[in-house]
């Protein structure tokens, strides 16, 4: 079992609608990621949250609004999507951003499907 | 800027036979490090190996290898005996740091070999 865990596992939305995706994770790991992967290619980094702060945004449009509560838990708000963003979400943490390339870890994802 | 190629869309292999994914990188820095993961269906990326860049030890988990040499900047895993659970796809990625070591946290993905392993 995945020690990442995200919520839902699928979502369908339509373009005006408002959803979150959730990621939840209890190894202690002061920072956590979203990735996005679309169909037949690689994750493609979106944000990264170190120590609950923003520490890197990849120019990723405002209608994705990432938010850090706490350090167990990430969410990922989404608003007035297009279909192209339809994709598989990946939440992933890491023990923190620095250090010695600790390995990500990452959940199952969220397939996300925008009509 | 890191770079990192697999240059294998897709390999399909009968079971027990062995195979070779190859992954290319390209990096500035000295130091970085170097990862495998896992991806089958259920979408989960599934983490399989770290290397750092001064380490060129090969490494033999069970049925898993690595091959890791700086001088032609190659990072290959192989899979020998393959089985039918090994089908998934499969990423290297690459992480650059710091001299001392510490990870900028950028992790830069290949694009992916899909393993098909038939029974």
């Amino acid at each position: 079992d995945t020690e990442v865990t995200q919520t839902p596992k699928h979502l369908v939305m339509g373009m005006t609608n408002k959803k979150s995706l959730k990621c939840e994770q209890h190894m202690g790991h002061r920072a956590m990621y979203w990735y996005k992967q679309k169909a037949k290619k690689p994750p493609e980094l979106m944000f990264v949250y170190s120590y609950e702060k923003l520490s890197i945004n990849e120019s990723v449009p405002s209608r994705f609004s990432p938010e850090c509560p706490n350090s167990s838990l990430l969410n990922l708000h989404l608003h007035a999507l297009q279909p192209e963003d339809s994709a598989l979400y990946l939440c992933a943490s890491s023990p923190r951003t620095g250090g010695q390339g600790s390995p990500l870890h990452f959940g199952n994802g969220t397939r996300l499907t925008v009509t | 800027a890191q770079k990192v190629t697999q240059a294998q869309t897709e390999i399909s292999v009968v079971e027990k036979e062995d195979v070779t994914l190859d992954c290319v990188y390209e990096t500035r820095d000295t130091t970085y490090y170097l990862f495998w993961y896992k991806q089958p269906p259920s979408g989960e990326l599934v983490f399989l190996i770290r290397r750092n860049s001064f380490d060129e030890q090969n490494e033999i988990s069970g049925r898993y290898s690595w091959n890791f040499q700086k001088s032609t900047s190659s990072f290959n895993f192989t899979i020998t005996a393959s089985q039918v659970v090994d089908s998934a796809v499969y990423f290297c990625a690459l992480s650059e740091a710091d001299a001392g070591g510490t990870s900028y946290g950028k992790l830069t993905f290949g694009q992916g070999t899909i393993l098909t392993v038939h029974p």
